[in-house]
């Protein structure tokens, strides 16, 4: 069974320019979560969807914004891309219970 | 709880001992924690986990005690060894929902 995957695994911008993650679930997971991670850091929570629906935001500004798919997939959207952005962003599923990671996107602003 | 943007605490032990990795977590009514280990490089992956109706539970080398009383959890290793470099991270959920990460902790072993 394939585990979580996001793409890309890299991702380049400019500053300003806007960006867009994918991250496709476990199969009959419903919740989808979302993390940045600086390096060196730890996981700062950014998103949480269940069954479509937005249910928990992160102490984030509006320009980072996702949806989630009726197929449970999710993306995740940074518009206006700032320096402080360069980060690996992880999305994790899960289904009562355990959430399963995803290898992240390294998402680089220049 | 919510980890927030500081440095990774950091825990260096000597190959063969054993580690003891703490997280405090900020929901009283959070009934499912994980213990998760995050390589470099790579999305966290699964340690142990355990539910409030216990307060520890073993594993392969691991084990997780949970203190409801005062919220806290740990993580201990026997004999670690190099290949538990790492950072380790607990998360709380109530109700499997809504999953919250700690700050981490980076786990250093030396030859």
């Amino acid at each position: 069974e394939a585990g979580v995957t996001q793409s890309p695994t890299h991702l380049i911008k400019t500053r300003g320019q806007q960006a867009t993650l994918r991250c496709s679930p476990i199969s009959g997971h419903t919740s989808v979560y979302w993390y940045q991670q600086a390096l060196g850091l730890g996981l700062q929570f950014l998103l949480w969807y269940d069954e479509g629906e937005e249910r928990n935001r992160g102490n984030f500004p509006p320009r980072f914004s996702g949806r989630q798919f009726p197929n449970y997939s999710s993306e995740l959207n940074v518009n206006a891309l700032e320096l402080e952005d360069s980060a690996l962003y992880l999305c994790a599923s899960s289904s009562f219970g355990e959430a399963f990671f995803g290898q992240g996107t390294r998402l680089t602003v220049v | 709880g919510e980890s927030v943007g500081l440095h990774l605490p950091t825990l260096s032990v000597q190959e063969g001992d054993n580690s003891i990795i703490n997280c405090a977590y900020s929901n009283s009514a959070s009934d499912y924690f994980i213990w998760y280990k995050q390589e470099s490089g790579k999305g966290p992956q699964f340690i142990i986990d355990i539910r409030s109706n216990m307060d520890k539970r073993q594993g392969q080398r691991v084990t997780v005690l949970l203190n409801k009383t005062v919220k806290h959890l740990s993580l201990q290793i026997a004999a670690t060894q190099p290949g538990d470099s790492a950072v380790y991270f607990c998360a709380e959920t109530q109700h499997n929902n809504d999953m919250r990460f700690g700050a981490g902790t980076r786990l250093t072993v030396k030859p």
